[in-house]
């Protein structure tokens, strides 16, 4: 899987939309950029993923470039339960029964929201 | 939404000795996974199942079993804990494949510590 890169750290304030970028200028045509969260004793928490077109949840809004090379996700209007660090990562689905999701997590960002 | 859990929470062990670690998870997804966490670092691929009574190695095996006798239920055991094992270590499940099954839910984790 192609690597990313990321900001060690971001700081936002509350009530602020928060860009998150992500660069993955190796990206195969076939790798899904996923992004997952995780705060201090827990597990990560999955955000997102796309393909191509940018895409929309209740946690974020995820824009790819026409290019695929970088992603964005946005946070808006982020609180402080959204302090943590966001991992962006690629992936090519399984092809097989016998395949793993494996997901290959980096340092990530560490997204701190003040008051 | 997915329900991973994890017990213990936290174990302290002693070097040599045999430590198993459970999840459960209440989804009927089909593959689990065991990933462990270094201080400061990100999450490695230890073992994974994609159906009972099978495992699968991940990246980093050595040292560890898994066994899954059911759909729910996931161990790992570190049959002679050694030092370089203290970590955090997450269970997570996925329903499948394909880009949105792939999708892992993680459980919040065991603090593992070998003294």
């Amino acid at each position: 899987d192609a690597k990313t890169t990321q900001p060690d750290s971001m700081e936002s304030t509350e009530g602020e939309t928060v860009h998150l970028p992500c660069s993955h200028a190796t990206i195969s045509g076939n790798e899904y950029i996923y992004w997952y969260r995780q705060v201090p004793l827990q597990g990560p928490e999955y955000v997102t993923h796309g393909l191509q077109q940018n895409t929309t949840n209740s946690m974020a809004f995820l824009a790819i470039a026409s290019d695929r090379k970088s992603s964005t996700l946005i946070l808006p209007h982020v609180s402080l339960r959204d302090a943590a660090v966001y991992h962006c990562i690629l992936r090519a689905p399984a092809l097989n029964q016998g395949g793993s999701a494996k997901l290959i997590f980096g340092e990530g960002t560490k997204l701190t929201v003040s008051s | 939404e997915a329900a991973v859990t994890q017990s213990p929470r936290s174990k302290v062990a002693v070097t040599g000795g045999k430590v198993t670690l459970s999840c459960h998870q209440t989804n009927n997804h089909d593959y689990m996974y065991w990933y462990r966490q270094d201080t400061g670092h990100g999450l490695r691929l230890i073992h994974y199942s994609y159906v009972a009574d099978s495992t699968e190695k991940g990246d980093i095996p050595d040292g560890y079993k898994a066994s899954r006798p059911s759909q729910e239920n996931f161990s790992l055991i570190l049959e002679l804990a050694s030092l370089s094992q203290t970590a955090v270590y997450f269970c997570a499940s996925s329903p499948g494949l394909g880009a949105s099954a792939e999708t892992l839910y993680f459980g919040s984790g065991t603090r593992l510590t070998v003294l």
